[in-house]
């Protein structure tokens, strides 16, 4: 079975700076793939980033770029030039690339972005 | 792209009733899931839809718990004689054919248990 681990239940940042949440995963399976979501408060959960595990380069999207490392099971999320509007719950899921596709949620870091 | 609608947003309920949510997936999408989120945890997956055929239900969905999605569009989830234990926010999601894409998610059903 797979686990996601997010050892960080709270983390702040201030504005404009950079900050890194941290995501943990177990697996015996290959071929996989790594989501970051966001879910403000009381607001629907939405795409950050996704990362295929058969691509060595790490993926990014503007401001939010991951470090992928495949060996020691690692997938962190970086968020550049934080914004007010950042401030969220953000869960790092596993999918398996065969079945039905389902994710397999960490227990989520809220992020606390202060002016 | 309308998105993933959930209705309702919130439902208050005595414990012992039953109750129904529905889940109305993007339009052209096939897949459909459906996920439990309690305070503090991350979602939690209970059973997914392919089309109309419920392909994989979690151990976390009870003999009192029941899904259905006929014809392939929308789903409900139905919960018989609620417990304390069910008060979280059910989501649901959607995701094209490839199954490989992303999930999109709806705002949730917030489930309170009197």
């Amino acid at each position: 079975a797979q686990t996601v681990t997010q050892s960080q239940p709270e983390m702040s940042v201030q504005e404009a700076e950079t900050v890194t949440l941290s995501c943990t995963y177990d697996t015996s399976e290959n071929n996989y793939y790594l989501f970051w979501y966001k879910q403000p408060p009381s607001r629907q959960m939405i795409l950050v980033i996704r990362q295929e595990a058969y691509k060595q380069q790490n993926a990014t999207e503007n401001r939010f770029s991951v470090n992928f490392q495949k060996a020691a099971k690692s997938f962190s999320l970086k968020i550049s030039d934080s914004q007010l509007g950042d401030t969220a719950m953000y869960f790092c899921a596993f999918m398996k690339a065969s079945g039905t596709y389902k994710y397999i949620f960490g227990t989520g870091t809220r992020l606390k972005v202060l002016a | 792209d309308t998105g993933v609608s959930q209705d309702p947003r919130h439902k208050i309920t005595k414990r012992g009733q039953n109750v129904t949510f529905r889940c109305d997936p993007i339009s052209e999408h096939n897949r459909l899931y459906w996920y439990r989120q309690t305070l503090g945890q991350g979602p939690e997956f209970l059973t997914y839809f392919q089309n109309e055929a419920q392909l994989e239900k979690s151990r976390l969905l009870s003999d009192r718990f029941s899904a259905e999605r006929p014809k392939g569009s929308f789903s409900t989830l139905e919960i018989q004689r609620t417990e304390q234990g069910d008060s979280a926010m059910y989501l649901c999601a959607s995701s094209p054919g490839q199954g490989r894409q992303p999930q999109h998610f709806g705002d949730g059903t917030r489930l309170s248990i009197l």
